[in-house]
């Protein structure tokens, strides 16, 4: 069973970074790319970023491109999203979601990070 | 960017009915199309994708078309558990754009 878990979320200042980490089980992560979708509360989602499965192609939303930085370790099983500068606009549920049939044919159960002094 | 423009914003459809939600790329997409459903507190789950292919486990009365660049999604006979929110989401070129959503209520 494909499972994908999202951790690292919580309230942080604005200005400040948070890394998201998001945990594959079930299938052969290293075969896959994989991306970060956000919701932000009441709102739609919003493509975040983008990773190959050898990280060799890495894509970002305009709205994150110099803050945000998306990675993997193929050997953990693990994506990342390093998050800074962060401002209350990124305010949101934040998934990880792989790319197999479809652009994200998984998700995982979100993680919630909150922007606020 | 590629902007996708869904309709409607929001329905309600009895059992009987044939619910058809829409979007319409602002170019051509290639039919990289896909649509999702959002259940209140859930992660969006895959139904379509390349406009027309059924996802594993999504009952055949969903369905996806395309006419010129405009997609939609069918759904025949509507059970009350298809209620929820429903996105398309274009993936032929970066930035991936999801429509606004449609929420659909199943009376």
């Amino acid at each position: 069973e494909v499972q994908l878990v999202e951790s690292g979320g919580g309230l942080v200042q604005p200005g400040r970074s948070l890394k998201l980490s998001c945990v594959a089980s079930g299938f052969t992560f290293s075969n896959y790319g994989m991306n970060w979708i956000r919701q932000a509360p009441g709102k739609g989602l919003e493509w975040v970023a983008y990773i190959s499965s050898g990280s060799s192609y890495i894509y970002y939303a305009e709205t994150v491109k110099g803050r945000f930085t998306i990675s993997r370790d193929n050997a953990k099983n693990t994506l990342y999203l390093q998050m800074t500068s962060l401002r209350s606009e990124d305010t949101a549920l934040y998934y990880c979601a792989r790319r197999g049939v479809a652009p994200f044919d998984y998700w995982g159960q979100g993680v919630m990070v909150t922007v606020s002094s | 960017d590629i902007q996708m423009t869904q309709s409607p914003a929001s329905l309600s459809a009895s059992l009987e009915e044939i619910v058809t939600i829409t979007c319409k790329a602002s170019q051509g997409i290639d039919d990289y199309l896909s649509w999702y459903q959002q259940k209140p507190g859930k992660s969006p789950q895959l139904l379509i994708y390349d406009a027309t292919s059924l996802a594993d486990g999504v009952p055949s009365r969903f369905s996806g078309s395309r006419s010129g660049t405009q997609y939609s999604l069918k759904i025949s006979r509507p059970q009350v558990d298809d209620s929820g929110i429903y996105y398309c989401l274009q993936s032929y070129s970066t930035p991936f754009t999801f429509g606004s959503g449609t929420k659909l209520e199943i009376k």
